[in-house]
């Protein structure tokens, strides 16, 4: 069982640098989903795709973000010119939904990056 | 927002049943009750969910009222392990675009020797 996995772990980065995180999810799982949690406070959707189309975007997700998942498989979430605000756990799921209708959904999580924008 | 409220903490003795209540009066037909919890420093992972039946599995119990407007998730011997943060959820089912889950601050739980 190799989990969803995240790289890296910690990042530090001064004000206006770009970063760039990794998000590997459980093999075969289609959904993948992006959350953003700070201190004290629960994880706050940001994005998710099935496969490698995606669906949503909060609105929490300024232009300074994208993210992309190409072939369906792993995921990467860059920030441009990131700020202090944006220092945060960035934390990644997944999840299998296979069939229409009356289906729940189980998110299985990484441990997430911690990002420190000096 | 989320559509649930829950305790901000609470203390359980080891060994005894932790019982964490959340309230989701405005739940949708189509809507599951999920538990999750966050152990400090990590991602949350899933417990338990349910519709409208009561629910167990190897780790907890999901009591669900009648009217679906309440839920209560049992920890029947609480060990010290289990002090994390506990979010009562409330989402539709995968079949939806939506497919997103919405955290509230959750309950935290502290459980002492």
């Amino acid at each position: 069982d190799t989990g969803v996995s995240q790289d890296p772990r910690h990042k530090i980065t001064k004000r206006g640098q770009n970063v760039t995180f990794r998000c590997d999810p459980i093999s075969e799982h289609n959904r993948l989903y992006w959350y953003r949690q700070t201190l004290g406070q629960g994880p706050e959707f940001l994005t998710y795709f099935q496969n490698e189309a995606q669906l949503e975007k909060s609105r929490l997700l300024s232009d300074r973000f994208s993210a992309e998942r190409p072939k369906g498989s792993f995921s990467t979430l860059e920030i441009q010119r990131t700020e202090q605000g944006d220092s945060a756990m960035y934390l990644c799921a997944s999840s299998l939904v296979q069939v229409a209708g009356g289906l729940f959904e189980k998110l299985f999580f990484g441990s997430g990056t911690q990002l420190s924008v000096l | 927002d989320a559509k649930t409220t829950q305790p901000p903490s609470m203390d359980c003795a080891e060994g005894r049943a932790a019982n964490l209540p959340c309230n989701h009066s405005t739940i949708s037909g189509n809507e599951y009750v999920y538990w999750y919890r966050q152990i400090h420093s990590q991602g949350p992972q899933y417990i338990i969910h349910g519709l409208k039946n009561n629910e167990t599995n190897e780790m907890a119990s999901l009591i669900i009222t009648e009217d679906r407007k309440s839920s209560t998730l049992i920890l029947p011997h609480a060990t010290l392990r289990d002090t994390a943060v506990y979010y009562c959820i409330v989402s539709p089912d995968g079949s939806s675009n939506t497919g997103k889950l919405i955290f509230g601050q959750g309950t935290t739980l502290q459980v002492k020797p």
